[in-house]
């Protein structure tokens, strides 16, 4: 199984500052038609989880352009700008190149 | 509009079996995969498996093999997952989450449900 692995973030994070959520895979996830197979999700409190970007860098549909996705085969990176009461809750990575599907552990963000 | 409305939260006796369902609205299931997911605060999210609604096509993660059963009924737009021989570890809530065979990513999910197990 691939295993995802997620950075914590220094909470609390002042608002209005920048945040950045590492996550690494054990496999890379750059499949041979040029798409890598790495997205994003929140879990806000009490909530299912919300899609943030997928194909590692693609911004879902009504997701906020202070999000963004980068990275390389293993490494990612979700980088929140300009961060908002609202983002608070915990961040997800997850695999979608091949079955099983796997999960990040999680990082929680927290706003001071 | 699109919406997996799932069913109520559950309590069960250890040993006991427990159904889950998820009424899809705002779209026919036979056009996308549907996924199951359980989460556990201190364990994060794990896949439990999809089916493919059209023809009863499943896919397990091998933890899962033995404990989940997912099932659809097209007649009533309505997947279904059924657990078995529940244990303390089976405490968690259970999303549902779609999913179209063309984009990799789950872009809706149901609002959970509950299942507690305790003696």
């Amino acid at each position: 199984d691939i295993v995802m692995t997620q950075g914590a973030l220094p909470n609390p994070v002042p608002s209005g500052e920048s945040a950045s959520i590492t996550c690494q895979s054990s496999k890379s996830l750059l499949y041979s038609d040029g798409k890598t197979y790495l997205n994003w999700y929140l879990q806000r409190p009490g909530q299912s989880p919300q899609l943030l970007i997928y194909w590692m860098s693609t911004r879902a549909s009504g997701v906020s352009d202070r999000f963004s996705g980068s990275g390389s085969g293993t490494d990612f990176t979700l980088k929140i700008s300009r961060v908002e009461a609202e983002d608070v809750g915990v961040y997800y990575c997850q695999q979608f190149l091949e079955f099983p599907l796997t999960f990040g552990s999680g990082t929680k963000l927290e706003i001071k | 509009e699109v919406q997996l409305q799932q069913s109520g939260p559950e309590l069960r006796r250890p040993g006991s079996s427990v159904k889950l369902s998820c009424k899809a609205s705002g779209y026919s299931i036979t056009d996308y995969l549907m996924h199951w997911v359980k989460h556990r605060p201190e364990h994060g999210l794990e896949w439990i498996g999809w089916i493919d609604p059209e023809d009863g096509e499943t896919k397990y993660a091998q933890k899962f093999q033995s404990k989940a059963t997912l099932t659809a009924d097209t007649s009533s737009n309505t997947a279904y997952m059924q657990l078995s021989s529940l244990t303390s570890e089976d405490t968690a809530t259970y999303f549902c989450a779609r999913h179209d065979g063309t984009y990799y990513y789950h872009d809706y999910w149901g609002q959970g449900v509950m299942v507690t197990v305790s003696s």
